[in-house]
């Protein structure tokens, strides 16, 4: 079943510009992550937020938590070429359910040199 | 560190063989994944296991077994295949619950299954 959704689609930005990805998911959650995916690659873990943070960095990348809202973002500052690729969020919920993501359909993001 | 390590890359196979799809991870993960990932679908559940010896069903089990060999292992078959099994699958591997700061899953390179 999904529970994130990502906002935008597609988004497609000029090198050295900022990025914003949305999701919003629908049930209480224990924490949330984003993922990354190049084309033709496997998923790579960028950041986790837990339920009780609201902000956390990880270098280029900011991720805010709204808990009231069942929402969140990823800010990709000064994009670069490379960071050109797919990203997802997931969320484990409040239940524990065995470990278990469930994942939303994706942000294509396209960074233009 | 290899991480985790899925054989074989590309598969293609007729309607009705079968195949068996392998997993290894070598950062002594308990729990381990089994998703496919198809256009607009984004990544499904197939089977997961939580710990050694245990296996569960995810959200589209049909068609698939798994066995889950000792830790590192986890391998997915396919019995019969069927134009609709064509997708990528991913395997995947988490820290266990409890150890240290939660972390987000590894996942290997994929498995690219066209079935014809």
């Amino acid at each position: 079943s999904q529970q994130g959704e990502e906002d935008p689609q597609a988004l497609s930005i000029q090198e050295g510009e900022n990025a914003t990805m949305n999701c919003s998911y629908k049930t209480s959650i224990n924490n949330l992550q984003w993922y990354r995916q190049n084309s033709g690659r496997g998923l790579v873990h960028l950041i986790l937020i837990r339920s009780n943070e609201r902000e956390k960095h990880s270098g280029r990348l900011r991720v805010t938590l709204d808990t009231s809202k069942k929402s969140s973002s990823l800010l990709i500052t000064a994009s670069r070429a490379a960071d050109t690729a797919s990203y997802f969020c997931a969320t484990e919920d409040r239940a524990g359910n065995n470990r278990k993501l469930i994942w939303g359909l994706g942000t294509s993001l396209a960074v233009n040199p | 560190n290899a991480g985790v390590t899925q054989t074989p890359k590309f598969q293609v196979l007729k309607t009705g063989q079968s195949m068996t799809l392998q997993c290894a991870q070598d950062m002594n993960h308990n729990s381990m994944y089994w998703y496919r990932q198809d256009p607009g679908m984004g990544l499904r559940l197939i089977y997961y296991s939580a710990s050694e010896g245990t296996t569960d069903k995810g959200e589209v089990p049909n068609g698939y077994n798994v066995s889950r060999l000792n830790k590192r292992e986890f391998s997915l078959r396919l019995e019969s295949a069927a134009p609709s099994q064509t997708s990528v699958y991913f395997c995947a591997s988490r820290v266990p619950k409890g150890q240290g700061v939660p972390d987000g899953y590894t996942f290997g390179s994929g498995t690219r299954l066209t079935v014809v």
